[in-house]
């Protein structure tokens, strides 16, 4: 069966700084995908960044990279140079397939609640 | 602009009431999906649908039920709601293809007295 394991249920971290949040998976499938969304106080769920399970380089958006690590079945987010807005839950997220070209389901983690402090 | 749009943002039932909470995305996205968030647990899919008419469990079922008669409606129903079904429930859509990523809802906050 799928999981997803976010260690971390909370975090300070100051301005500035770079924060890494810790996702670990777990799957038999060998085609999948990894997403992370934020979830600020407004409830909204934000999508951040993918990273397909054959891509060879890990992915960035803007200051949201993406540490994958196939063999240790880990995901971790970084965010550089850490704002105020971003304060926030963050979710990490598996999705794998109903075929290799087509995927179904997602599952998420319980999420890591991040405090930006100035 | 991509929408998915839940009827109520804030619910307040009885037990043992009918409930439905009712979902629309208008991108025509053949994958719908309800979830629920609780502090502490994370978004845990109740029910999924990958077409018309189709639909798997997730991996908390238990009472609830699901109907999706058009592709661009998704129903979660609570066929006798108990206190333990108080939660913020969230709807989500996606396109099929591998690689997409999920649309939410805005969310309805649902209270079981």
């Amino acid at each position: 069966a799928q999981k997803i394991t976010q260690t971390q249920p909370g975090m300070f971290v100051q301005e500035k700084e770079a924060v890494t949040l810790d996702c670990t998976y777990d799957t038999s499938d060998p085609s999948y995908g990894l997403f992370w969304y934020k979830q600020p106080s407004s409830g909204e769920m934000i999508f951040l960044i993918y990273q397909g399970s054959y891509d060879q380089q890990n992915a960035t958006e803007g200051r949201y990279s993406l540490n994958f690590q196939k063999a240790r079945k880990s995901a971790n987010l970084v965010i550089s140079a850490s704002q105020l807005g971003d304060s926030a839950m963050y979710f990490c997220a598996m999705r794998w397939g109903m075929t290799t070209d087509s995927w179904g389901k997602f599952q998420f983690g319980a999420g890591t609640q991040v405090v930006v402090t100035p | 602009d991509v929408k998915v749009t839940q009827s109520s943002r804030y619910l307040v039932k009885r037990t043992g009431e009918k409930v439905f909470l009712e979902c629309v995305q208008d991108m025509d996205h053949e994958n719908m999906f309800w979830y629920r968030q609780d502090p502490g647990l994370g978004l845990r899919l109740i029910y999924f649908s990958y077409d018309v008419k189709m639909k798997e469990k997730g991996d908390i079922p238990e009472g609830y039920s699901v109907s999706r008669e058009k592709k661009e409606r998704f129903s979660l129903i609570l066929e006798s709601a108990s206190t333990n079904q108080t939660s913020m429930y969230l709807c989500a859509s996606s396109r099929q293809l591998k690689g997409e990523k999920l649309f939410f809802g805005s969310g309805t906050q649902l209270s079981v007295l």
